[in-house]
């Protein structure tokens, strides 16, 4: 089946820097690519849809200049937080488009991001 | 936009014994549904989907749903759960643009 992996699975980083996160589509190519974020005990809210070789869309209320995506292959997408604060500590899930015409999305193991 | 509302935050049922997670959707036309169960720790995994085909799905361990327009409803089930079943679902509707939206999660757990 297809796998979607994260890297990494948990990091910590001081507020104020900037901390990035990889997501890959491991055995398929992925032209659509999306990022959630999930706090504690709560639902998945998408954050950006990142499409290959063009810019991300954003959902309203999510900072671009803060949370900056790229996605330069079929297999790769990374989100980086920048200039992290404690507020941005949360469960970060990528997920990938299945091919064809589909909603269906392979999601990623997450990555937990906590901010001293 | 298309919505899903779980109706349950938490059900508790003793092992064994049926398991009944409810889902309302609001969609402008025909949808699709998935249901996807979340383990403590762990990534989403795909329990099972509904694309316009039958409307009774059946997914991976023993969990169905049906789908039924009239009642605009996609209510998830096991005739016996285990104590493996404890965990985090989502009701999950498709949305433009292949944007997926998640309803609130309906935490299991499993008596023995």
């Amino acid at each position: 089946g297809a796998v979607v992996s994260q890297h990494p699975s948990w990091v910590i980083c001081k507020s104020g820097t900037s901390v990035k996160i990889e997501c890959r589509s491991l055995d398929f190519q992925a032209t659509t690519m999306f990022w959630y974020r999930q706090f504690p005990k709560q639902s998945l809210m998408l954050m950006a849809t990142s499409n290959e070789g063009s810019k991300a869309t954003y959902e309203q209320g999510v900072e671009k200049d803060k949370f900056l995506i790229n996605h330069a292959s079929l297999t790769l997408s990374t989100l980086t937080v920048t200039s992290a604060h404690p507020e941005d500590s949360s469960f970060y899930i990528c997920s990938a488009r299945s091919p064809g015409d589909s909603y269906e999305q392979y999601f990623g193991p997450g990555t937990r991001l906590t901010v001293t | 936009a298309q919505s899903v509302t779980q109706l349950d935050s938490h059900v508790s049922v003793s092992e064994g014994t049926p398991v009944l997670l409810r889902c309302n959707y609001s969609s402008s036309y025909s949808p699709s549904l998935f249901w996807y169960v979340q383990h403590p720790n762990k990534g989403l995994q795909l329990l099972l989907k509904y694309t316009s085909a039958a409307t009774l799905v059946k997914g991976i361990n023993g969990f169905e749903a049906e789908f039924k327009k009239s009642e605009t409803s996609f209510h998830l089930t096991k005739p016996s759960a285990h104590m493996s079943d404890a965990a985090e679902y989502f009701c999950v509707v498709g949305d433009n643009d292949y944007k997926l939206s998640f309803g609130a999660g309906t935490t299991v757990t499993v008596r023995a």
